[in-house]
C-alpha cells in the first residue's frame, strides 16, 4: 500500500551543525513532496516543498534532494540554529487521482546550545 | 493559517458517547482533511473531501464518520466504535497547489 517512512525518529545536533532526515516512499507515481515543521504546541507548517521534475531544491539554510529511482527524498538543514528545534515531517502526494498527502512518522529534531 | 478554525481546543467526553468535532474554513479551498496525530506515530489519514458532497475514507477511517454539506465546513464524528478515541485532531484544507494548511487542532480526551 501507500508508504512513507521516516528516518531517524529522534535526531540532536551541536548548534551550527547540519542535519539530515531522510524519507523513502512506495508510490512510484508520486510527484509532490512537502515537508513541514511542527513546533512544540502548534500547527504543522510548510517549509519546503520539492516536484518529481527537479533534484534538488534550496530555500536559504534548507534544501531537498530526491532521488527518484530510489525512491527517497532527504531534508538538508544548515548552520542549525536554536528555532529550527521541532518536529520534522515529511510527506508524500498519493492517491490514484493524486488526491491525499500521507505523512512520515517524524522526526524531532533538538539543537544543542 | 487564520482562515481554518477548529473548537473547541481542548474536549472532554465519556466512552461511548459519540462527539463532533469542527472544522470551518474561510480560505475558498475544495479539498478538506482529517488527520490524528499520536506521539511517535506522525499525522494518519481519517478522512478528506475534495468536493462538496463527496468525501473518501482515509487510512483509519473506523469508527469516524463525516459530513461535507458545505464548502467551508468539514465536521468529524468520533463514535463510539473507535477504539482509542483519545489523540489531538487536526484538520487541514489545501487548494490546487496541494500544500496543506492546518487548523490550531482539538485534542480530543476520553475516559
Amino acid at each position: 500500500g501507500e508508504n512513507v517512512e521516516q528516518h531517524p525518529s529522534t535526531l540532536s545536533v551541536q548548534e551550527g551543525d547540519s542535519a539530515v532526515i531522510k524519507c523513502t516512499y512506495s508510490d512510484s507515481a508520486s510527484n509532490y513532496f512537502p515537508w513541514y515543521k511542527q513546533e512544540l504546541g502548534k500547527r504543522p507548517q510548510l517549509i519546503i516543498d520539492i516536484r518529481s521534475n527537479v533534484g534538488e531544491k534550496k530555500d536559504q539554510r534548507i534544501a531537498v534532494t530526491l532521488n527518484k529511482t530510489a525512491k527517497h527524498f532527504s531534508l538538508h538543514i544548515t548552520e542549525t540554529q536554536p528555532e529550527d528545534s521541532a518536529v520534522y515531517f515529511c510527506a508524500a502526494l498519493v492517491g490514484s487521482s493524486a488526491s491525499k498527502i500521507i505523512f512520515g512518522s517524524g522526526t524531532r529534531l533538538s539543537i544543542r546550545p | 493559517d487564520g482562515g481554518i478554525t477548529q473548537s473547541p481546543k481542548y474536549l472532554f467526553r465519556k466512552e461511548g458517547q459519540n462527539v463532533t468535532l469542527s472544522c470551518e474554513q474561510n480560505l475558498n479551498h475544495d479539498a478538506m482533511y482529517w488527520y490524528r496525530q499520536d506521539p511517535g506515530q506522525g499525522l494518519r489519514l481519517i478522512y478528506y473531501s475534495q468536493i462538496v458532497n463527496d468525501f473518501q475514507k482515509g487510512d483509519i477511517a473506523e469508527g469516524y464518520s463525516v459530513s461535507r454539506e458545505k464548502k467551508e465546513s468539514f465536521p468529524l464524528t468520533v463514535t463510539s466504535a473507535q477504539k482509542n478515541p483519545t489523540a489531538f485532531y487536526l484538520c487541514a484544507t489545501s487548494s490546487g497547489s496541494y500544500e496543506q494548511y492546518f487548523g490550531p487542532g482539538t485534542r480530543l480526551t476520553v475516559t
